[in-house]
């Protein structure tokens, strides 16, 4: 069964770099099938699709966030991570790491909340 | 960027009836790549639908979609308990994923 577990601080200081990691297991992050991506949900509202990557390395992001994200993949490790730059309160929110196929979303990390606060 | 508006916000039902749940897509949504996601309260969303109406692997038959184009509709025939969740529709286009912003479905 495949699972995905995100990792990192739970708090990151105004303009600092948000960084999290997440870990596959059950499965090979390199399968030709598939993209890994990450996803976000502020409390309380909707959620986010931040970007996506390729066991190649070959990324994609969401425009509005493009200029502060970089996602990067460790085939070695079975594990991909996000970096978001210069954070602000407004990136408060649960980061999900996820698999997608086809354009679906089918399986997802249990999440981690990641607050923006001096 | 395609925008996807849900409606209603807010539906209260009681356990047995029936829901119908809007995705309105701000263009052209190939049927493809339309997607319902379930989630609970301290869970990740859960696949229910893709391709606009094929049921995901263990998701019961109460649960259905439908529509094409610009709009797009989540049927559950007859609620049970556990439906008392948040639905999202998504959709993927040129590289990018979007999200409704939900329809909370609360018992009556």
């Amino acid at each position: 069964q495949l699972q995905l577990q995100e990792s990192g601080p739970g708090l990151v200081k105004p303009s600092e770099t948000l960084s999290l990691t997440c870990t596959v297991s059950g499965g090979s992050i390199s399968s030709s099938s598939y993209y890994w991506g990450w996803i976000r949900q502020p409390p309380g509202k909707g959620l986010e699709w931040i970007g996506s990557i390729y066991y190649s390395g070959s990324t994609y992001y969401n425009p509005s966030l493009k200029s502060r994200v970089t996602i990067s993949v460790d085939t070695s490790k079975n594990q991909f991570s996000l970096k978001l730059s210069s954070v602000t309160a407004a990136d408060t929110a649960v980061y999900y790491c996820a698999r997608q196929a086809a354009g679906i979303v089918d399986y997802w990390g249990q999440g981690t909340l990641v607050t923006v606060s001096s | 960027e395609i925008v996807l508006t849900q409606s209603p916000g807010t539906l209260s039902l009681s356990p047995g009836e029936r829901a119908t749940l809007s995705c309105r897509a701000s263009q052209s949504v190939s049927s493809s790549y339309l997607a319902w996601y379930q989630q609970k309260p301290g869970q990740a969303p859960r696949l229910l639908i893709y391709g606009a109406s094929s049921r995901a692997t263990g998701i019961p038959d109460r649960f259905s979609g439908s529509g094409s184009g610009t709009d797009f509709t989540l049927t559950i025939s007859r609620l049970e308990p556990e439906d008392f969740a948040v639905y999202y529709c998504q959709q993927y286009g040129s590289s990018q994923y979007t999200f409704g912003q939900g329809t909370k479905l609360e018992i009556k």
